[in-house]
């Protein structure tokens, strides 16, 4: 399965927005780009996935580079409830329906 | 609430005993999925079940592992001669669309501590 490099940890304010970086220099071409993150005590949450183009939902955006190579997650106004570990996590189209889980970023918001 | 159900959510148990973990998914069928997870690790993949058929287990899964789904609805993860190691949150995750890009619905954990 492809690798994705991401910070340890990261810090931002309450109400500010938040760019959570991912990097997957060796993506095939079917693997989707999946973000999770799992609050304190809990199991992980999905929060967005995309292929190529740019995704938004209710919870965030997924920009996605030109090449697929790296990837940003953008939560438009941080609250103190995003303070979570993010995953980013590629998944194969055509493989294993398993995820495969790094160590993630730690984000940190202050009121 | 994902609607993943998990029990017990937390055990304590001294090193050598058998314990039972059990996830009750949203629905029936469909795939499941067992993780687990150690202080400050992701998630590690452990086994998974399209319906009743168990179709991959990682080599984490050694042989004191056994999980089951009986009939596609809940699913049990017991371990045999607990280790210290074996000190985890164990996760239950159910998939409800068939697909690599449907999500993965995770219930709250087991946390299993071992003295």
């Amino acid at each position: 399965d492809a690798k994705t490099t991401q910070p340890n940890s990261m810090e931002s304010n309450e109400e500010e927005p938040v760019h959570l970086p991912c990097n997957h220099s060796t993506i095939s071409g079917t693997d989707y780009i999946h973000w999770y993150r799992q609050l304190p005590s809990q199991g992980p949450e999905y929060v967005i996935h995309g292929l190529t183009s740019n995704v938004n939902n209710r919870m965030a955006s997924l920009a996605i580079a030109e090449d697929r190579k790296s990837s940003t997650l953008i939560l438009h106004r941080a609250t103190l409830r995003d303070a979570a570990v993010y995953y980013c996590i590629l998944r194969d189209q055509a493989g294993t329906d398993k995820l495969i889980f790094g160590t993630g970023t730690r984000l940190q918001v202050f009121p | 609430d994902t609607g993943v159900s998990q029990d017990p959510r937390h055990k304590i148990t001294k090193r050598g005993q058998n314990v039972t973990f059990r996830c009750d998914p949203i629905s029936e069928h469909n795939r499941l999925y067992w993780y687990r997870q150690t202080l400050g690790q992701g998630p590690e993949f452990l086994t998974y079940f399209q319906n009743e058929a168990q179709l991959e287990k990682s080599r984490l899964l050694s042989d004191r592992f056994s999980a089951e789904r009986p009939k596609g609805s809940f699913s049990t993860l017991e371990i045999q001669r607990t280790e210290q190691g074996d000190s985890a949150m164990y996760l239950c995750a159910q998939a409800l669309t068939s697909g690599n890009t449907g999500e993965l619905f995770f219930g709250e954990g087991s946390r299993l501590t071992v003295l």
